[in-house]
């Protein structure tokens, strides 16, 4: 089946750690996003790839990191200096831009965040 | 600047009923995509349907139709026959084109219940 898989389900980050979580797809789309989710809140895009080897910063990147070396692959990494990373992280991937304003995101389950 | 706004926080619902969400959004482009999701409590985000700013009637999908004013600058979703099952988070989002990248926002979100 395709789909995105996210892992993992939860992950709890001692202060001063950088943590990692993984997004991987097998939809062969070439677009790949990170978002951040605050209870009661909507999303808030934090990095985004349109293509391998490039990436680009969202709105809120301060306190992340990414790498895009392969077309399935894109992992985040909150940094210590994200001072406040407590959140529900979601990964998405479309086809890329070239396919319109109608292209669809498609989101993989999530990654709990918590500090300890 | 772009924004989508979702007044109604919470909002309850007779099972068998229909149900109207509300969203608006503000965006001086003349072209741009409008997107409702739904969040179970699992977390996954679900595309539900799509209305392009120049689409001329009104998506539909199934039991959800999207009620689209442009002059008013609303995208309304509404849930005909509601299940026990649409429980959940729904998000109005918003595509815009910019010149390197398309840009998605998305709102804060109703919770949605409905009542056996």
């Amino acid at each position: 089946d395709g789909g995105i898989t996210q892992s993992p389900k939860y992950l709890f980050r001692k202060e001063g750690q950088n943590v990692t979580l993984s997004c991987e797809q097998n939809l062969n789309h070439d677009a790949m996003y990170w978002y951040r989710q605050d209870p009661g809140q909507g999303l808030r895009l934090i990095y985004y790839s349109q293509i391998v080897n490039d990436f680009q910063k969202g709105d809120i990147a301060e306190g992340y990191s990414v790498s895009r070396e392969k077309k399935e692959s894109f992992p985040l990494t909150v940094t210590s200096a994200q001072k406040n990373p407590t959140a529900f992280y979601l990964c998405a991937s479309s086809k890329g831009r070239l396919m319109g304003l109608g292209e669809t995101q498609y989101f993989g389950p999530g990654t709990r965040l918590l500090v300890l | 600047a772009q924004k989508i706004t979702q007044t109604q926080p919470g909002m309850f619902v007779q099972e068998k009923e229909a149900v109207t969400l509300d969203c608006t959004y503000d965006t001086s482009d003349p072209s741009y995509g409008l997107f409702w999701y739904k969040q179970p409590s699992s977390g996954e985000m679900i595309f539900l349907i799509y209305q392009g700013s120049y689409d001329q009637q009104n998506a539909t999908e199934g039991r959800y139709s999207l009620n689209f004013q442009k002059a008013r600058k609303s995208a309304n979703l509404v849930i005909s026959a509601s299940q026990l099952g649409d429980s959940a988070m729904y998000f109005c989002a918003m595509r815009v084109r910019k010149t390197s990248y398309d840009k998605v926002i998305f709102g804060p979100g109703t919770s949605l219940s409905v009542i056996p």
